[in-house]
């Protein structure tokens, strides 16, 4: 039962472009979701979170959208360069529940090409 | 300022042998999780500690794996028996305590079972 969900395995966008990455979720008990980045051999990288609160939250060359009635968050990368080439895992937290763990999506590899 | 460390970064194991896999988390961090990659997989929840407390095991194997944070030293993941099903990239995860929702993550013991 995979309560975090990335369709899309992989991305192909040209330097300089938007990238968009999609991610659905069906608990409705998530109430702070998650960006991370992994290059090969390296643990993953915290991007930018948002919080159920928010329907935006921006930090630089990165924004993350929530549309909770769609249980549906984004990332959105503009410009995009080739050093964002990575996997991208999008996670959701139940926090209000007691336990802080991440449920991961399955990743989607985006590839920035000069 | 180290990071969350782990070792060993690979490991070669028989079948039917014990791997240990430690982490040490971040300085001023006592929440730790572990979680474990499979091949073409994202990331799964094993198991969230705080130091001489498990907290949530809801994902651990309920056989031949189990997992420790003592007072004093890193936290150990403990395989016994080790099936070739056991082979994946497992990550430690720490972070502060309640009020920060961000993970940091280690580089992963990457854990061969031949």
């Amino acid at each position: 039962d995979q309560q975090v969900k990335q369709n899309s395995p992989s991305l192909s966008v040209q330097e300089g472009r938007i990238s968009i990455l999609n991610c659905d979720y069906t608990n409705s008990m998530f109430d702070y979701f998650l960006w991370y980045k992994k290059y090969p051999a390296e643990g993953p990288t915290f991007l930018i979170s948002i919080s159920s609160i928010k329907d935006k939250n921006e930090d630089g060359r990165f924004t993350v959208f929530l549309n909770k009635s769609a249980k549906h968050l984004s990332l959105h990368i503009v410009p995009s360069q080739p050093g964002d080439s990575a996997v991208y895992f999008c996670a959701a937290q139940p926090a209000r529940s007691g336990t802080y763990k991440y449920i991961f999506g399955t990743g989607t590899r985006l590839k920035v090409l000069a | 300022n180290a990071g969350v460390m782990q070792n060993p970064r690979h490991l070669v194991r028989r079948r039917g042998q014990e791997a240990r896999l430690r982490c040490s988390p971040m300085k001023g961090h006592s929440h730790v999780y572990w979680y474990r990659q499979l091949p073409e997989e994202g990331l799964k929840f094993m198991v969230y500690l705080q130091k001489e407390n498990i907290i949530d095991e809801s994902g651990m194997p309920k056989e031949r794996f189990s997992a420790e944070f003592p007072k004093e030293g890193p936290s150990i993941l403990r395989i016994q028996q080790v099936v070739r099903g056991d082979s994946a990239a497992y990550f430690c995860a720490s972070s502060p305590g309640l009020e920060s929702y961000e993970q940091y993550f280690g580089p992963g013991t990457r854990l061969t079972v031949t």
